[in-house]
C-alpha cells in the first residue's frame, strides 16, 4: 500500500518569498509521485510528476520538485511566489507496477496564502 | 482539445433523497474515475472503469453508491439515498492508457453535493 504525508496543512507565505510545501511517501516499490493544484470550485490541475526518470522535477507555472529516495521526500518549491499562487496543493502517490489499477492516493492538501 | 466535463456543477438534497451526477471523459480516454473529495481532505478514489469495466471499486460504498459507464464513455454516479456525511465535492478524472505508465489523469470542475 502507498500513501502520502504533506505536513502543514496550511502555508502563507510574502509575495516574492520561497515557496516551500512538504510531501513524503511511503511505498513498498518505487513510485511514481505527483502534484496537483485546486484552485477553488475547480477540478485539479497536474503540476509535475516523477516517474522514475530525472529527480529533479520541473512543472508549470515555475514550480519544481526533487524526489529524495533516501528521505522519501518529493517537495514541491518556487522561488518567488506570485499572488495567483493561492491554491490548495495535493500530493499524490501511485504505484507504477499495477498495470490497469493506476489508482492515484492523495495527501490530505496544503493550502497556500500568498501575502503582499 | 475539451476537457472533462461534469454536470450539474452543484446540487443541494435532503437527506434520504437521490441524486446522480454526470461525466464526460475526454474524447479517446479508455480510463474513467470517480472520486470523492470530503472538506479539508484529499480525494478518495471510489470506482476506476478501464472502457466499460470496473477495474477497482474497493471503497465504494455500494449498499448506496453505484456507478455505470455505458459504451465505454459518459459514466453516471448515482446515489440512493443520500445521508449527511455524502456531502462531498465529486470529482471526476480520465486518462488515455490502459497501462500505469500512460495514467495522467485528467479532473474534471466537479459536482458540489449538499445534503441537508
Amino acid at each position: 500500500a502507498q500513501s502520502v504525508t504533506q505536513l502543514g496543512s496550511h502555508v502563507s507565505v510574502s509575495e516574492g518569498a520561497l515557496v516551500l510545501l512538504r510531501c513524503n511517501y511511503s511505498s513498498s516499490v518505487p513510485p511514481y509521485l505527483f502534484w496537483y493544484v485546486q484552485y477553488p470550485n475547480q477540478g485539479l490541475q497536474l503540476l509535475l510528476k516523477y516517474t522514475s526518470a530525472a529527480t529533479l522535477v520541473k512543472g508549470i507555472n515555475g514550480f519544481e520538485a526533487e524526489f529524495k529516495k533516501s528521505e522519501t521526500s518529493f517537495h514541491l518549491t518556487k522561488p518567488s511566489a506570485h499572488m495567483s499562487d493561492a491554491a490548495e496543493y495535493f500530493c499524490a502517490v501511485r504505484n507504477p507496477y499495477t498495470g490497469t489499477a493506476s489508482k492515484l492516493t492523495f495527501g490530505t492538501g496544503t493550502r497556500l496564502q500568498v501575502t503582499l | 482539445e475539451a476537457g472533462v466535463a461534469q454536470s450539474p456543477r452543484y446540487k443541494i438534497i435532503e437527506k434520504r433523497q437521490s441524486v446522480a451526477f454526470w461525466c464526460n471523459p475526454i474524447s479517446g480516454h479508455a480510463t474513467l474515475y470517480w472520486y470523492q473529495q470530503i472538506l479539508g481532505q484529499g480525494p478518495k478514489l471510489l470506482i476506476q472503469f478501464q472502457n466499460n469495466g470496473v477495474v477497482d471499486d474497493s471503497q465504494l460504498p455500494k449498499d448506496r453508491f453505484s456507478a455505470e459507464r455505458l459504451k465505454g464513455v459518459d459514466s453516471t454516479l448515482k446515489i440512493q439515498p443520500a445521508k449527511l456525511e455524502d456531502s462531498a465535492v465529486y470529482l471526476c478524472a480520465s486518462s488515455l492508457g490502459v497501462v500505469a505508465s500512460e495514467g495522467e489523469q485528467f479532473f474534471g470542475p466537479g459536482t458540489r453535493l449538499t445534503v441537508l
